[in-house]
C-alpha cells in the first residue's frame, strides 16, 4: 500500500514548456486534490476532483488543467510554464467529498517544479 | 472570509522540553481543525483533526492540540520533543459544508537544540 504516489519527484522547464504531473493512489478514495506549496504561503488549492469524472477549480487554477484519468489517477498539466508557477507540488486524496462533510486529506510527497 | 494564522514562524526549543505550536482561525461557525507535519523533503502528514465533541483531541507521535472556542485558536502541543520532530507543522481548517474549502496556515518551522 504505497499510499498517494507523485512522479516526477524533481523537474526544470523552460517558460513556454509544457508537462503533465502525474498522481496515483491505491486507497479507493474517491476524491483528489491538487496544491502548490510556496514559501511562507501554506499550501493553495488549485484543481480538485469529488470523484471520477468530476473536477472543479480551487484557489490559484490559472495555467493549469487537470484530467482525472480513472479513480486511482489524476494529473496536472502546465500548457505553458511560466516562473510564476515554480513550485512543489502537492496531490492528495480523500476518502469521500460531499457537501456538508470534510474528510482527512492523505499527501503524496510532492514534485519540486522550477521554471527558468 | 476563513482564514488560518500561524503567529510563529520558525520556533526552537531543546530535546525533551515541551512544545506549543499556536494556530489561530477566523470563521463564523465552528470549523473543521487539523495539524499536518511535513519533514524535509516529504508529503504532509496528518497529526490529528477535530470535527466535534471532546475539544482536546490526541493524534499520533505524542501531539495532542485542544480547541478553544473563545479564543477561536486549536493550539498544538507536546509535552517532550524528540529531535525527530524537526520539520514544519501547518495547521488547517475546513468549513463544515466543503472539503475543496480547506485553508492552510504558512506553517511553523520547528528545529530542535540538542
Amino acid at each position: 500500500n504505497a499510499g498517494v504516489t507523485q512522479t516526477p519527484k524533481f523537474q526544470v522547464l523552460k517558460t513556454g514548456q509544457s508537462m503533465t504531473l502525474q498522481c496515483a493512489q491505491d486507497m479507493n478514495h474517491n476524491s483528489m486534490y491538487w496544491y502548490r506549496q510556496d514559501p511562507g504561503m501554506g499550501l493553495r488549492l488549485i484543481y480538485y476532483s469529488a470523484s471520477e469524472g468530476t473536477t472543479d477549480k480551487g484557489e490559484v487554477p490559472n495555467g493549469y488543467n487537470v484530467s482525472r484519468l480513472n479513480k486511482r489517477e489524476f494529473s496536472l498539466r502546465l500548457e505553458s510554464a511560466a516562473p510564476s508557477q515554480t513550485s512543489v507540488y502537492f496531490c492528495a486524496s480523500s476518502e469521500f467529498f460531499e457537501e456538508g462533510a470534510t474528510d482527512t486529506q492523505y499527501f503524496g510527497p510532492g514534485t519540486r517544479l522550477t521554471v527558468l | 472570509a476563513q482564514s488560518v494564522t500561524q503567529p510563529d514562524i520558525h520556533i526552537t526549543v531543546s530535546e525533551g522540553a515541551s512544545l506549543e505550536l499556536r494556530c489561530n482561525y477566523s470563521y463564523g461557525a465552528t470549523p473543521y481543525l487539523f495539524w499536518y507535519v511535513q519533514s524535509p523533503g516529504q508529503g504532509l502528514q496528518l497529526l490529528l483533526k477535530y470535527f466535534s465533541g471532546d475539544t482536546l483531541v490526541q493524534g499520533i507521535k505524542g501531539f495532542e492540540a485542544e480547541f478553544k472556542r473563545s479564543q477561536s485558536s486549536f493550539n498544538l502541543r507536546k509535552p517532550s520533543v524528540h529531535w525527530s520532530d524537526a520539520a514544519e507543522y501547518f495547521c488547517a481548517v475546513a468549513p463544515y459544508s466543503s472539503a475543496s474549502k480547506i485553508i492552510f496556515g504558512s506553517g511553523t518551522r520547528l528545529s530542535i537544540r540538542p
